[in-house]
């Protein structure tokens, strides 16, 4: 069926070091949206990336989506404590009708 | 004050009883959306709906039910027929396949 995989599982930096999460889709998407959750709440909407080739830019949190538009990156600059949490991609299914989550990438950030 | 609002926070179930999380959105959303979301795991699928009174099966139903009789509101039943329904049940809201608001969780125990 229809998957969207994320990779790494989990990573561990120490504060300042880069970070750098990525997606891949089974099937072209429409769109790629990002979320982060905090441990112990709910995920959070960043961004949604919709153009082959888009690079977008959030403070140190830089998105891209491929040119095929079935892959997507989320790159963190210097990481902080605050960066902590869980970051998802999610991207429309089935002609639109639901919406599929990656696995998720943990991210730790050591002081 | 517009968003989605999930209740119980905590619930606990017992064994071969059924349980009603709800969901309520005032975001005038026609897409929501269950997830079912394990220690350090993903957000994994159980039921979408786009628009009243239809729904679908996500990517893990089985011994899940729901109903869509208004706009507004997308309960969720873990029914007995779920042999392991300790997990965090987070619900969202979309216009269609936009950017997500989800609700704070119910956290439910099998007791």
């Amino acid at each position: 069926g229809q998957q969207v995989m994320q990779i790494p599982q989990y990573q561990h930096v120490q504060e300042g070091e880069d970070f750098t999460t990525y997606c891949n889709s089974s099937t072209t998407l429409s769109n790629i949206q990002w979320y982060k959750q905090r441990p112990g709440g709910h995920p959070v909407f960043l961004i949604q990336l919709v153009k082959s080739g888009e690079v977008k830019k959030q403070k140190r949190l830089t998105f891209q989506f491929g040119e095929a538009k079935k892959n997507s990156s989320l790159h963190i600059t210097a990481t902080q404590t605050t960066d902590v949490g869980t970051y998802f991609c999610a991207g429309p299914m089935e002609y639109g009708n639901k919406l599929v989550f990656g696995a998720g990438t943990i991210l730790r950030v050591k002081s | 004050d517009g968003g989605i609002t999930q209740s119980p926070k905590y619930l606990f179930r017992k064994e071969g009883q059924n349980v009603t999380l709800s969901c309520e959105q005032n975001l005038n959303h026609d897409a929501m959306y269950w997830y079912r979301q394990d220690p350090g795991q993903g957000l994994r699928l159980i039921y979408y709906s786009q628009i009243v009174n239809d729904f679908q099966k996500g990517d893990i139903a089985e011994g899940y039910s729901v109903s869509r009789e208004k706009k507004e509101s997308f309960p969720l039943t873990v029914t007995s027929a779920q042999k392991n329904p300790t997990a965090f049940y987070l619900c969202a809201s979309s216009y269609s396949w936009t950017e997500a608001f989800f609700g704070q969780g119910t956290r439910l125990t099998v007791v």
